[in-house]
Order: C-alpha cells, then sequence, then structure tokens
C-alpha cells in the first residue's frame, strides 16, 4: 500500500533555509511525487514534480529559492531565503492506479 | 490564465445531498482529466474522486465510494460531485483539480467550497 509519511511541523527563521521530507511506504521508493503548498484560507498551489533521480519540473511562477532533492524512498523539498509568505502547510503528492495520496502535511513556521 | 472555480457548498443536515460544480477557463477542458480533493478542519488533504478527459474512467476513495458520483460537461467546462447520503465526516472544504497534462500530478487547483454536515 502506497503511504506517503511527513512530520506534522518544522520551523524556522525568516531568511534561513528549510528542508522538509516526505518518505515513501517500502516498495515504492522509486515513485515520482509532486509537492504542494497552501497557505492559510486558500486553495493548494502547486509547486511541483520531484522524480526519484532528483530532477524536478516547477509548477508556473514558484520561485528559484525552492527546490527538491531525492535519496532513496525520501524527498525533499527545500526552501532557502525563507519568507513571511511561505508559512504555510506542505504535502506531497503520489498517484497509484487511480488514486492520488497525500501525506499528513509539514506545517512550516517562519520565526 | 487557468482558472478553477468551485460553487455549491452549503449547510446540509446528515443524509441530505448536495451538488458541486467547478467551472474552468483558461485551457482546453476536454483534454484534462481532474479530481475532487478535501480538507476537513484540523485535517490534511484528502483525495475524493478523478474523472478522465473523456469521462469514461472514474475512481472514487473508499471513504466515499457509493455516496458520490463525479461527472463533467466538457460543452460547458464544468466538473460536477453530486454527494448523497452526506455524514458528519463529510464536512470539509471542497477542491477541484486539474492533472497535468499526459501526467498524475495535481497543477492547478480552486479555492474551494465549504460543504458542512450537521442537524
Amino acid at each position: 500500500q502506497l503511504v506517503l509519511t511527513q512530520s506534522p511541523s518544522a520551523s524556522a527563521p525568516l531568511g534561513a533555509s528549510v528542508k522538509l521530507t516526505c518518505t515513501l511506504s517500502s516498495g515504492h521508493s522509486s515513485y515520482a511525487i509532486a509537492w504542494h503548498q497552501q497557505q492559510a484560507e486558500k486553495g493548494p498551489r502547486y509547486l511541483m514534480n520531484l522524480n526519484s533521480d532528483g530532477s524536478h519540473s516547477k509548477g508556473d511562477g514558484i520561485p528559484d529559492r525552492f527546490s527538491g532533492s531525492s535519496s532513496g524512498a525520501e524527498r525533499y523539498l527545500s526552501i532557502s531565503s525563507l519568507q513571511s509568505e511561505d508559512e504555510a502547510d506542505y504535502y506531497c503528492q503520489a498517484w497509484g492506479t487511480g488514486i492520488r495520496v497525500f501525506g499528513g502535511g509539514t506545517k512550516l513556521t517562519v520565526l | 490564465e487557468v482558472q478553477l472555480v468551485e460553487s455549491g457548498g452549503g449547510l446540509v443536515q446528515p443524509g441530505g445531498s448536495l451538488r458541486l460544480s467547478c467551472a474552468a477557463s483558461g485551457f482546453t477542458f476536454n483534454i484534462y482529466s481532474l479530481n475532487w480533493v478535501r480538507r476537513a478542519p484540523g485535517k490534511g488533504l484528502e483525495w475524493v474522486s478523478y474523472i478522465s478527459s473523456s469521462g469514461t474512467t472514474i475512481y472514487y476513495a473508499d471513504s466515499v465510494k457509493g455516496r458520490f458520483t463525479i461527472s463533467r460537461d466538457n460543452a460547458e467546462n464544468s466538473l460536477y460531485l453530486q454527494m448523497n447520503s452526506l455524514r458528519a465526516e463529510d464536512t470539509a472544504v471542497y477542491y477541484c483539480a486539474r492533472d497535468q497534462y499526459g501526467d498524475y500530478t495535481l497543477d492547478y487547483w480552486g479555492q474551494g467550497t465549504l460543504v458542512t454536515v450537521s442537524s
């Protein structure tokens, strides 16, 4: 069964960098994922697709401060030069036959 | 500019029905598959249903199977979700989301419509 695991929360100071993690369940370490951002009271926003080799393609208008990388079953979202508007919930998303699966989300607080 | 605008949410009693709509613009609607995703209060995102570009292939999450029906009207650039036998646990903001062309990534989302199931 495809399961995505994320830490519930993360925090970092304004201007710093942060790396969020999404872990794919056993047997699914080759899967690509997507990262989405959801700011408070807004609809989600697609950030990027991330492949198992670390290659990624970003959505329209996503700043260079956002990047992705991979290692084994782990998929990472890195954000540099944190800004106040980066405070949001971040979700990883994968797909199986006919289904979409989301991780539980990480709430990022910018201190 | 791609736009997805949901409507039709509201307050409904347990066991009741509601029909959500999603009006699309800014892209060639009939070549994209679409999804409904929801977020319950205090919870994360949950995928609800998928419909292919032609409407011939449909999938549902187990939590809504047999109660919800997804459909689309390619002439009207619209997506729908008929929700029957609603339960308190269906209370959520419902979003429509487009699949990236030829892929399974959700690349554009609407702003959502709130459904509250309560007596």
